[in-house]
């Protein structure tokens, strides 16, 4: 069975820019988070959907925004790029169910983006 | 709020040694906690977790962890490394019932010969 897959797996922007990030679940999944993985840094939680509704957000500014489709796939979109938004873009997805879901996040291999 | 502390940014072992990576854990509830493996230009993969019941929780690749109340820590253990099992690992605690988790900064683990 497929894991969680993303793309693109690198890209390059420059400042001020936009980027959208795609993420494709495990299927049977209905949730997906993304997290923003700093070099050198643990993860941090940017966003986490359930049937296409957000149910979490983390401190990220409202340049950072993010939907969910019919089919369970992500976006996640980032507005006016700056130097520091250069980072790992995790994706992750879970049954989703609070009485089915384990608790376990099963993640993508990321998007590497980098702004210049 | 959940957070999580993790001890030592890099810890370096010989082959065959003991593995010990130090969590310890803030929550004002009962909390849920994972341990996740990062080899590089990689996702993270779940080790082990604790949710409730059995306080030593066994994971893949022979890793166990002891959830410790009385501590506030969830260290991860292996009795004897291997060379593959170098990578960074990272502690995390889940955030509220959505699962959203909090991880700690890591900690690059080292194996030498």
């Amino acid at each position: 069975d497929a894991g969680v897959t993303q793309s693109p797996t690198h890209l390059i922007k420059t400042r001020g820019q936009q980027v959208t990030l795609r993420c494709s679940p495990i299927s049977g999944h209905k949730s997906v988070s993304w997290y923003q993985q700093v070099l050198g840094q643990g993860p941090q939680f940017i966003f986490q959907y359930y049937e296409k509704e957000e149910r979490g957000r983390g401190n990220f500014p409202d340049r950072f925004s993010a939907r969910q489709f019919p089919n369970y796939s992500s976006e996640l979109n980032v507005n006016a790029l700056l130097l520091g938004d250069s980072a790992l873009y995790l994706c992750a997805s879970t049954l989703g169910g609070y009485r089915e879901d384990t608790g376990e996040l099963f993640f993508g291999e990321g998007s590497r983006l980098t702004v210049l | 709020a959940q957070s999580v502390t993790q001890l030592g940014s890099h810890v370096s072992v010989s082959e065959g040694a003991l593995v010990l990576l130090r969590c310890n854990y803030s929550s004002s509830v009962p909390p849920y906690l994972f341990w996740y493996v990062q080899y590089p230009n990689q996702g993270l993969q779940l080790l082990l977790k604790y949710t409730t019941g059995a306080t030593l929780v066994k994971g893949i690749n022979g890793f166990e962890a002891e959830f410790k109340k009385s501590e506030t820590s969830f260290h991860l253990t292996k009795p004897s490394a291997h060379m593959s099992d170098a990578a960074e690992y990272f502690c995390a605690v889940s955030l509220n019932s959505g699962y959203a988790l909090n991880f700690g900064k890591g900690t690059s683990l080292l194996v030498t010969p």
